[in-house]
């Protein structure tokens, strides 16, 4: 398996453009999780799916923000109008089983580093 | 879900030598993970402890958990420059179905 693919790998944007960020879990998992990385903050959990149904999005920072899983192979996460404080490598990981991924834990992609001018 | 915290903040030391980071946590768990992240990448998982487990290893891993002091430590043996990365524990009680992670201790090991 190809482990979680992430793209793009790098996205600059301006200020007030919308961003999408894309996520493939690998096969067989049926937890999805989108989390963002600041030096500042470190990793914030953004949003949880299982079973391509939104669990807890109560990280999700603003309406600005909005992810979806249309199905169990696909994540997007949307920023809508992007600022330059949403600068950040946003990470998808996904786990193999509802919870923390028992003994294999998460598999995380490589990330998108956004940046917003 | 609970929130680790990991300490020292950073570690610094000569490739040969253990390192040695540690994680507190403030509730009951039913196991603890320890995560790896290199510059620039996603974080790799490394190891899972139970709360009925007191050690565990893997490779040059090792990894210690104390439940009445609410701790974990990991170590390092013989560390190698490729060991450098910043390393997050996440703690996980009963019914969790998600990871929070901390500020990590970020390992430095010089050649």
């Amino acid at each position: 398996d190809a482990g979680v693919i992430q793209s793009p790998r790098h996205e600059v944007t301006e200020m007030g453009q919308e961003v999408t960020l894309r996520c493939k879990p690998i096969s067989g998992h049926n937890s999805l999780f989108w989390y963002r990385q600041t030096m500042m903050r470190g990793l914030e959990l953004l949003i949880y799916f299982n079973n391509n149904v939104p669990i807890d999005d109560s990280g999700m920072p603003e309406d600005r923000f909005s992810a979806k899983m249309p199905n169990a192979s696909f994540s997007t996460l949307k920023i809508q109008p992007s600022e330059p404080r949403d600068s950040a490598v946003y990470f998808c990981a996904s786990s193999p089983r509802t919870g923390v991924g028992g003994i294999y834990g998460y598999t995380f992609g490589s990330g998108t580093r956004l940046t917003v001018v | 879900s609970q929130q680790g915290e990991e300490d020292p903040q950073a570690l610094s030391i000569q490739e040969g030598e253990n390192a040695t980071m540690n994680c507190s946590y403030k509730t009951s768990i039913n196991n603890l993970q320890w995560y790896r992240q290199n510059s620039g990448r996603g974080l790799v998982h490394l190891i899972l402890i139970r709360s009925n487990e007191r050690e565990k290893h893997s490779g040059r891993l090792r990894v210690t958990l104390d439940t009445s002091k609410k701790s974990s430590s990991l170590l390092i043996t013989a560390s190698r420059a490729a060991d450098t990365a910043s390393y997050f524990c996440a703690p996980s009680g009963a019914g969790s179905y998600q990871l929070t992670f901390g500020k990590g201790t970020k390992l430095s090991v010089i050649p």
